[in-house]
């Protein structure tokens, strides 16, 4: 158990939906890492949350946004949701800065649409 | 554009023997992590190499970081089932986006 939560684990839905994936960090990690891995594909790095605001974007749609609450958690929103949106969803936790470059994986998000 | 190659990208093995996963760049890396996924759940940490020419062991793993830190492997001996999954690795671009690579990973079958 790597400490770090995702709700839901399993999502089922429609294209043309919306979603909401939901994160909570280890104790004391104020960093948020979020990645979508398809089908026997790497994972792909979307975006990152430091202490509630945004540190780095990487391959991120439009159409999807996320945020970082005061309590650390962090929510993905993926919107218009299309086929090829269908993939693993995780989100990761980092210690602060000079502890250590690790990141803890959550168990992910498996979303399918339909 | 920083990317780590791992090679093989596939390896299928019987049970016993040796294996050893490449990870390239030809950038530098202040330190290099390696991961272990199984199918359906999150990658877990095996270890962090941090110093150029560092040798970490975890039991029947050594990971190894190159001289200049922009390489790394990974070797396994005596391969079990168990180690079967998809190895890897990852680390910090330097690039000034503070973006965090993975490599494009080995999918390892060990067949007993």
């Amino acid at each position: 158990d790597s400490g770090v939560t995702q709700t839901p684990k399993h999502l089922i839905t429609a294209t043309g939906q919306r979603v909401t994936l939901r994160c909570s960090p280890r104790s004391g990690d104020l960093s948020v890492y979020w990645y979508q891995q398809s089908l026997d594909q790497g994972l792909q790095f979307l975006i990152q949350y430091y202490n509630g605001e945004e540190r780095a974007k990487g391959n991120i749609l439009e159409r999807f946004s996320a945020q970082q609450f005061p309590d650390l958690h962090s929510e993905l929103n993926l919107s218009s949701l299309e086929l090829g949106d269908s993939a693993l969803y995780f989100c990761a936790s980092k210690p602060p800065p000079g502890l250590a470059n690790e990141q803890f994986f959550g168990p992910g998000t498996r979303l399918t649409v339909l | 554009t920083q990317l780590l190659e791992q090679s093989p990208q596939f390896l299928s093995i019987q049970e016993g023997e040796n294996l050893t996963v490449y990870c390239n760049s030809s950038s530098v890396f202040s330190s290099l992590q390696w991961y272990r996924q199984e199918p359906g759940e999150g990658p877990v940490l095996l270890v962090t190499v941090v110093t150029g020419g560092e040798v970490k062991k975890l039991k029947r793993l050594t990971f190894q970081f190159g001289d200049a830190r922009k390489d790394s492997s990974l070797h396994i001996t005596a391969a079990q089932p168990g180690d079967t999954g998809l190895y890897l690795c990852a680390g910090y671009s330097t690039s000034g986006t503070y973006k965090y690579i993975f490599g494009t990973g080995t999918r390892l079958k060990v067949l007993a």
